[in-house]
């Protein structure tokens, strides 16, 4: 069972806009500023995709944004595209006891 | 660029030890933190350990504290992990990553290599 809690799947057709949220508790997304995002196609490595909650790295796509209220952080795509098929994770840092923490995925599907 | 190339992954019996290296080449490898996350077969990701630039700090999940031992040699930009009485649960594509630290505070894993599987399996 992963620390964070997330839908195991969502789906939208191409131009549309999805969201996927990411629920953990006061002692990771809560106390600290500190979600990243994750897409993962198959047999691929992870790619850093937001940071500190809603900050895009150099070369991330401006239809990737992020979101946090309280112990809840969300990902939104706008504009789907066919490429944006995978699978996202949420990842909050939990202290320096528990480390970093991963929600469980949730493969998106552009239909 | 920056490249993170994993090795040492196989097949070990349960009880067994294994260790992981990670080549990274592109940056300066001394001055970031680094971890290994693993992913379970149909998994999702799970942080396993991570350590400081100069090796002075370590850190574990509880899964896998007292049974595995991260480490590196900033002389052979080099990363390591020791695995230890592997476990079936064990079993996972294991990737390094690279800590994205800004104003000194890790905000992620923002390069990661391609992992190296490792099944453990009598």
């Amino acid at each position: 069972q992963s620390a964070l809690t997330q839908p195991a799947s969502v789906s939208g057709s191409p131009g549309q806009s999805i969201t996927i949220s990411c629920t953990g508790t006061s002692s990771d997304v809560g106390s600290y500023n500190l979600v990243s995002w994750y897409q993962q196609h198959p047999g691929k490595a992870p790619k850093f995709m937001i940071y500190e909650g809603s900050k895009r790295p150099s070369g991330v796509s401006n239809r990737f944004s992020g979101s946090k209220s309280g112990n809840t952080a969300s990902l939104t795509i706008s504009g789907l595209q066919a490429e944006d098929e995978a699978d996202y994770y949420c990842c909050s840092y939990a202290g320096s006891t528990k480390g970093w923490v991963f929600g469980g995925g949730t493969k998106l599907t552009v239909l | 660029e920056v490249q993170l190339l994993e090795s040492g992954g196989g097949l070990v019996q349960p009880g067994g030890s294994l260790r992981l290296s990670c080549a990274a080449s592109g940056f300066t490898f001394g001055s970031y933190a680094m971890s290994w996350v693993r992913q379970a077969p149909g998994e999702g990701l799970e942080w396993v350990s991570a350590i400081s630039g100069s090796g002075g700090n370590t850190y574990y999940a509880d899964s896998v504290k007292g049974r595995f031992t991260i480490s590196r040699d900033n002389s052979k930009n080099t990363l390591y992990l020791q695995m230890n009485s592997l476990r079936a649960e064990d079993t996972a594509v294991y990737y390094c990553a690279r800590e994205c630290r800004l104003a000194s505070t890790t905000v992620g894993f923002d390069y990661w290599g391609q992992g190296t599987l490792v099944t453990v399996s009598s």
